[in-house]
């Protein structure tokens, strides 16, 4: 079976640090990988999504990046965090294609930039 | 542009059936989902529909209306465990999800 793994779980960085999130992947190849956000009373916003190596698009422009170095690890980086950086960043696989279609979240890591 | 819109907040009894509505604006349509997300936890996936219709999977069933815009996700039996937010979130061309804000279900004995 597929699983998805995130972390840190939590983590707490000042303004200005360097950022780094890891997620990986177990069970699949080739999974469409993505990262959202959700900021407090927000809805879940689509950060970044890959469809494969080294393949990213980006949604929003912000101070965020992300790199897919493997087939099953996907990296949200940041050079200087902001405090608006702050929220629970969820990293997701899609399998399937058309009705059969499905989008897991892994298990997120809650951000807090001080 | 893209629009999706939940109710904010709804209530219910334990053993009640509630219904949570989502309407949908978006370039492009590919399917809607409908997540769980209990708080300070990740959305669980609940449902998916592509077609027109009602998707039946237990206690949860998921209707779809693609030339008005607008499903629904209907509840029976309400359970306390079920307090929770829901998402309604629109699959665009391609693989991305876009999401409404959430509706959070508060259930009660």
């Amino acid at each position: 079976s597929q699983t998805i793994h995130q972390w840190p779980a939590t983590l707490v960085q000042p303004v200005g640090s360097p950022l780094s999130l890891e997620c990986t992947v177990e069970g699949t190849s080739n999974p469409n990988l993505y990262w959202y956000r959700q900021a407090a009373g927000r809805g879940l916003q689509l950060l970044f999504y890959s469809v494969g190596i080294g393949q990213i698009s980006s949604e929003v422009p912000q101070n965020l990046s992300a790199s897919r170095p493997q087939d099953r690890q996907f990296i949200l980086s940041s050079k200087k965090l902001l405090l608006s950086d702050s929220g629970f960043y969820l990293c997701a696989f899609g399998r399937g294609g058309g009705s059969s279609y499905e989008q897991y979240f892994g298990p997120g890591t809650r951000l807090t930039v001080t | 542009g893209q629009n999706i819109d939940q109710p904010t907040e709804m209530t219910a009894t334990e053993g009640a059936i509630v219904q949570i509505n989502c309407t949908y604006q978006t370039s492009g349509f590919n399917g809607l989902f409908w997540y769980q997300q209990h708080a300070g936890e990740a959305p669980t996936f609940l449902s998916y529909n592509v077609l027109d219709g009602l998707e039946e999977k237990g206690r949860f069933s998921s209707f779809l209306s693609r030339s008005k815009g607008y499903s629904y996700l209907l509840l029976k039996e309400l359970q306390m465990k079920d307090s929770a937010s829901y998402l309604c979130a629109v699959k665009k061309a391609g693989t991305a999800l876009i999401f409404g804000k959430g509706t959070t279900l508060s259930v009660s004995s």
